[in-house]
């Protein structure tokens, strides 16, 4: 089954302790990116990759790393988490950049404390 | 500026009732739209897009979507809503923002739908 999977589904974790957010896609898709969805501000692109090894910024790129080593693969990266990086974080696929279609994760709920 | 706006938050509707959901886009080139659902605890799921050509196209779910481009508007309708249709709804354009194309987002209407 094409499908986009993230790993965990929910985290709680402390302000400073380092964390990753897995996330896979089996369609061989090029380009993968992270949102984060908070309410009232609804969807921001965090980061994106249009292949290995080739990532950038999106419009809220702080405090968050990526890395595209393999095509299928795209963690999203805390370094030093904050409160403010409490929200619920979505992994995203598609063929290549542009119209086509994006698939996304399930999703991921974090809470900083 | 590029942007989407939902101008509606939260509707509710009774099941068998025809939908409508609203959808504006402010973008100076071809826009490429999309309808996206989110189930509660759920990904986003594509429910339609537009790209060019005929300007009413279908989705699934039996949903669908008018272009207007003299009104900048995408809306989404159902002619007769299910209790499954209850969701949040996000329509969102596809931009050009220098090396990227990216999805700019509306801030969603969330449905709900009495039996």
């Amino acid at each position: 089954e094409a499908q986009v999977t993230q790993n965990p589904r929910y985290l709680i974790t402390v302000t400073g302790k380092k964390l990753t957010v897995t996330c896979s896609q089996n369609m061989n898709h090029e380009y993968m990116s992270w949102y984060r969805q908070d309410p009232g501000l609804g969807l921001r692109q965090i980061y994106y990759s249009m292949n290995v090894e080739v990532t950038d910024k999106g419009d809220v790129p702080e405090g968050y790393k990526v890395s595209r080593k393999e095509k299928r693969n795209f963690p999203l990266i805390l370094e030093s988490p904050s409160p403010n990086q409490t929200s619920l974080y979505f992994c995203a696929s598609s063929l290549s950049r542009g119209r086509e279609t994006q698939y996304f994760g399930p999703g991921t709920r974090l809470l900083v404390l | 500026a590029q942007s989407v706006t939902q101008p509606d938050i939260h509707i509710t509707v009774s099941e068998g009732a025809s939908l409508e959901l609203r959808c504006n886009y402010s973008y100076g080139a071809t826009p490429y739209l999309f309808w996206y659902v989110q189930s509660p605890g759920q990904g986003l799921q594509l429910l339609l897009k537009y790209f060019s050509g005929d300007t009413l196209v279908q989705g699934i779910k039996g949903f669908e979507a008018e272009f207007k481009r003299s009104q900048s508007s995408f809306n989404l309708r159902k002619p007769s809503v299910h209790w499954s249709d209850a969701a949040e709804y996000f329509c969102a354009v596809v931009v050009n923002a220098g090396n990227n194309r990216k999805l700019i987002w509306g801030l969603g209407t969330s449905l709900a739908v009495n039996p």
